[in-house]
């Protein structure tokens, strides 16, 4: 079993404002970090699949940074709009098998 | 339209009364997971496929059996059902490890 932690569990933030959150995982035999959006009544939906050490990727006003050294990722969201409100996951493949965080619920609250 | 379809959406059922979850892809991906979601625990990988008539165990396998048969399908099967496995299931599909997960739009089975 690989440990993928997720922080903060959940988030409030108003309407406006920026955040960002943390996905820890372990450095080892790294392959790729997914990030995932994932709406109340609806499926998860994929944000960044990351597989270099300093990538940065980027879909709109949402950021992604990796460091596969220290074993960690990080998601900004620039300008929190409601719509945004969602739980954010991270998974990290070992091997053929995904790990999921438990992931971030994040509220914007209008 | 890209997409995985799960099937059915709601099952209630009894415990030890056999049920399958159907699981269909249409992008011709190899690699096909089953996962279950419960509070507080995030998703965990239940089996998982890299290609016809190859499958292997998630996290979570016990009380569970899959087949790929077909390249586009991976049903779900509960020989016995217990309450234990009252739960949401997804499926997905991707292209390799790399590659984002499509995920189906669930399945939530309620087993008393």
């Amino acid at each position: 079993i690989l440990n993928v932690e997720q922080s903060p569990q959940s988030l409030h933030v108003q309407e406006g404002d920026s955040t960002n959150f943390t996905c820890s995982f372990p450095s080892s035999n790294f392959y790729a970090l997914h990030w995932y959006r994932w709406e109340t009544a609806k499926s998860p939906e994929a944000l960044f699949v990351m597989t270099l050490n300093g990538d940065e990727k980027k879909k709109g006003r949402i950021s992604a940074t990796l460091n596969t050294k220290e074993g960690y990722s990080y998601l900004y969201i620039k300008g929190s709009q409601p719509e945004d409100s969602a739980t954010y996951l991270c998974a990290r493949p070992t091997g053929n098998q995904f790990y999921f965080g438990t992931g971030t619920s994040l509220t914007v609250i209008p | 339209e890209a997409q995985v379809t799960q099937n059915p959406r709601y099952l209630i059922t009894v415990t030890g009364k056999k049920l399958t979850v159907t699981c269909s892809q249409n992008m011709n991906h190899e690699y096909m997971s089953w996962y279950r979601q419960d509070p507080g625990l995030g998703l965990r990988q239940i089996y998982y496929s890299m290609n016809v008539e190859v499958t292997d165990k998630g996290d979570v396998p016990e009380g569970y059996k899959v087949s790929r048969k077909e390249k586009r399908n991976f049903p779900l099967i509960l020989e016995s059902p217990s309450p234990n496995q009252t739960s949401l299931y997804f499926c997905a599909s991707n292209g390799g490890t790399n590659q984002p997960q499509h995920f189906g739009d669930g399945t939530r089975l309620s087993i008393l």
